[in-house]
């Protein structure tokens, strides 16, 4: 069983819909990290967090540290959205110091429809 | 772009060639970390230096595999006597600080040995 899941491995939607994207983990973190991959692009960060929810635009990103879980939020989802998006942890403790290496998910391929 | 330059961007090899590629991170960066990617999968952490020393490996580091960061600047991996199973792409990133922050990814650089 890899460290980092994600659910699903394949997202396709309409343009307008709300999109949800799980990661489960089952060590402990420091920090949780949404990242986006573009076709033949590099990989962006979205999101660093170790609790709570953050906000960037049309994008949310929460976390339940006692659950091990974290949930990424696009709404008003738009063609441009279509990408990899990945989970990625840093292991160690939540405050501790970690080397910051991180441990991926596999990815969830989003495509969105006009 | 996010500023961490890698070299080259493909790298068509036959087996049993050797290979360097070269990273470039932010420069205020002290953290640069190695990692691989094959089709379908997320990215999997190869090796880490803080500054100039190579703090960690990971198992998937091969004996055919070196890394370095001579002077804490750019960094290069060399994987020697190269095999089919070594096609992938080849992200670096780097970070600053001592906990786990964003770290920042090249383009990468895609090995495809034949």
């Amino acid at each position: 069983k890899n460290e980092v899941e994600q659910s699903p491995q394949n997202l396709t939607a309409q343009e307008g819909e709300f999109i949800t994207i799980n990661c489960s983990y089952s060590v402990g973190i420091s920090a949780l990290h949404w990242l986006q991959q573009h076709p033949g692009g590099g990989i962006v960060s979205l999101f660093m967090l170790s609790s709570g929810k953050k906000k960037h635009g049309r994008l949310i990103a929460t976390i339940n540290i006692q659950e091990k879980h974290s949930s990424l939020h696009i709404t008003a989802s738009h063609p441009r959205d279509s990408a990899v998006y990945i989970c990625a942890v840093s292991p160690g403790r939540t405050g501790g110091t970690s080397y910051g290496k991180l441990t991926f998910g596999q990815g969830t391929i989003l495509t969105v429809h006009p | 772009d996010t500023g961490v330059s890698q070299d080259p961007r493909h790298k068509i090899t036959k087996r049993g060639q050797n290979v360097t590629f070269r990273c470039d991170p932010i420069s205020e960066h002290n953290r640069l970390y190695w990692y691989r990617q094959t089709l379908g999968q997320g990215p999997e952490f190869l090796t880490y230096f803080q500054n100039e020393a190579q703090l960690e490996k990971s198992r998937l580091l091969s004996d055919r595999f070196s890394a370095e960061r001579p002077k804490g600047s750019f960094s290069t991996l060399e994987i020697q006597r190269t095999e089919q199973g070594d096609s992938a792409m080849y992200l670096c990133a780097s970070s600053l600080g001592s906990s786990a922050n964003i770290q920042y990814f090249g383009a990468g650089t895609r090995l495809s040995v034949l």
